[in-house]
């Protein structure tokens, strides 16, 4: 997937430390997109970005904040790591513009994961 | 938000075809049916989307039923490499969100 570049690939934390996982695209994608999946289970949506200076909340966004500093770049950061935390983080990209059809007919790029692991 | 529903596995052998449902009841009408696989825990991989009509690429097939309320990816002659957890979703009325379920896992058996 070298449209979309996540870093790092792997990091280890103790719990309370903090930490920001980058995301960068070469694709001028408008919508980013941040993803977790525990082990044996599907995706979940932790924050989005429609748009350079827009962010809102996934499904699990609790424990997270995210930053759009451009349209490249959509960083994750975690201010006090828990253990709950450990997983394989996703970072995503979609060209959300145009109409409702157009909008609907783009599919997503993801990166290849950041695996994280908090002790 | 339309929600779909998978088998949560399935075997196929090697050399026929794979044909993986997936229920989506609640599609309304302007979204469309994406399928994605993930192999080893790597970044999702897109396959093919629809809206009304069959479609085909060089991946796969998917069939859409009139009603739309049910979708079938067909993988026509499985290889091990096709060994992945398949995710069907619904792109939502709502600019944005992109959300997976848990997928069907596929094992392509010799």
């Amino acid at each position: 997937n070298a449209g979309v570049t996540q870093t790092p690939k792997f990091q280890v934390l103790k719990t309370g430390q903090s930490m920001t996982l980058q995301c960068a695209q070469d694709m001028n994608h408008n919508s980013m997109y941040w993803y977790r999946q525990d082990p044996g289970m599907g995706l979940r949506l932790i924050y989005y970005s429609a748009s350079e200076g827009t962010t809102d909340k996934g499904e699990v966004p609790n424990g997270y904040n995210v930053s759009r500093l451009n349209k490249r770049e959509f960083s994750l950061r975690l201010e006090s790591a828990a253990p709950s935390q450990t997983s394989v983080y996703f970072c995503a990209s979609f060209r959300d513009r145009g109409s409702q059809r157009d909008v609907s007919n783009q599919p997503q790029h993801f990166g290849d994961g950041t695996r994280l692991s908090i002790l | 938000d339309a929600k779909t529903t998978q088998p949560p596995s399935m075997d196929c052998a090697e050399g026929r075809a794979a044909n993986l449902p997936c229920n989506h009841s609640t599609i309304s009408g302007n979204e469309y049916v994406y399928w994605y696989r993930q192999i080893h825990s790597q970044g999702p991989q897109y396959i093919i989307h629809g809206l009304k009509n069959n479609e085909t690429n060089e991946m796969a097939s998917l069939i859409i039923t009139e009603d739309r309320k049910s979708s079938t990816l067909i993988l026509p002659h499985a290889t091990l490499r096709d060994t992945a957890v398949y995710y069907c979703i619904v792109r939502p009325s709502s600019w944005g969100k992109f959300q997976f379920g848990a997928g069907t896992q596929v094992v392509v058996t010799p």
